[in-house]
């Protein structure tokens, strides 16, 4: 079963705008992470944030989660070409990582 | 160095037939997992091995489905008496280490049809 839900479900940009994309949950968890997945590299982590953290920083991306709303968003900032991919959030609520993805957010960022 | 890889990366086979997938994680990680991944869909969890021993089976579906890493390195997944719903993606990771903060790294998956 899926545990988060990505919003929107679809998201088109033209290069150089922001694309900022949510995801929920259901059950209290341990970390929150995000993935890319598109045809060339298949699915790749991009960040981890831990429960007891708000707001974390990797290059061009942000993360932000709220856990009392049970919700977190990827922000990407100037977006390029290559930044076209399906998004996923993927919590885990134990000590490893059986984690569980969302159903994820289609990017197209458009040259 | 080498990624994951997963072999073969297509798989056509018949209704009723049985089929392996193969895993090669990152040489040295010790954690392995498998995930389907149907369309539209995020993966989902199928099991999770620490060594050689399977830690967490519980998002195997039904008892068509088994998974061995006998040497604590490759690991295949089985499935037996293939039905058409057993179609997806079927996604293999691996990490350094068990923790919950240790990157997964994943393979390029294997598509597996069932006509």
């Amino acid at each position: 079963s899926q545990q988060g839900e990505e919003d929107p479900q679809a998201l088109s940009i033209q290069e150089g705008e922001n694309a900022t994309m949510n995801c929920s949950y259901k059950t209290s968890i341990n970390n929150l992470q995000w993935y890319r997945q598109n045809s060339g590299r298949g699915l790749v982590h991009l960040i981890l944030i831990r429960s007891n953290e708000r707001e974390k920083h990797s290059g061009r991306l942000r993360v932000t989660l709220d856990t009392s709303k049970k919700s977190s968003s990827l922000l990407i900032t100037a977006s390029r070409a290559a930044d076209t991919a399906s998004y996923f959030c993927a919590t885990d609520y134990g000590g490893y990582q059986k984690v569980t993805f969302g159903t994820g957010t289609k990017l197209q960022v458009i040259p | 160095g080498a990624g994951v890889s997963q072999t073969p990366s297509n798989k056509v086979t018949e209704k009723g037939k049985y089929v392996e997938l193969r895993c090669d994680p990152i040489s040295g990680h010790t954690a392995l997992y498998w995930y389907r991944q149907s369309l539209g869909q995020g993966p989902e969890f199928l099991i999770y091995f620490q060594g050689t021993g399977a830690a967490d089976d519980s998002g195997l579906p039904n008892d068509r489905f088994f998974a061995v890493r006998p040497e604590g390195s490759v690991s295949t997944l089985k499935i037996q008496r293939t039905e058409r719903g057993d179609s997806a993606v079927y996604l293999c990771a691996s990490s350094l280490g068990a923790s919950s903060t240790d990157t997964q790294y994943f393979g390029p998956g294997t598509r597996l049809t069932v006509l």
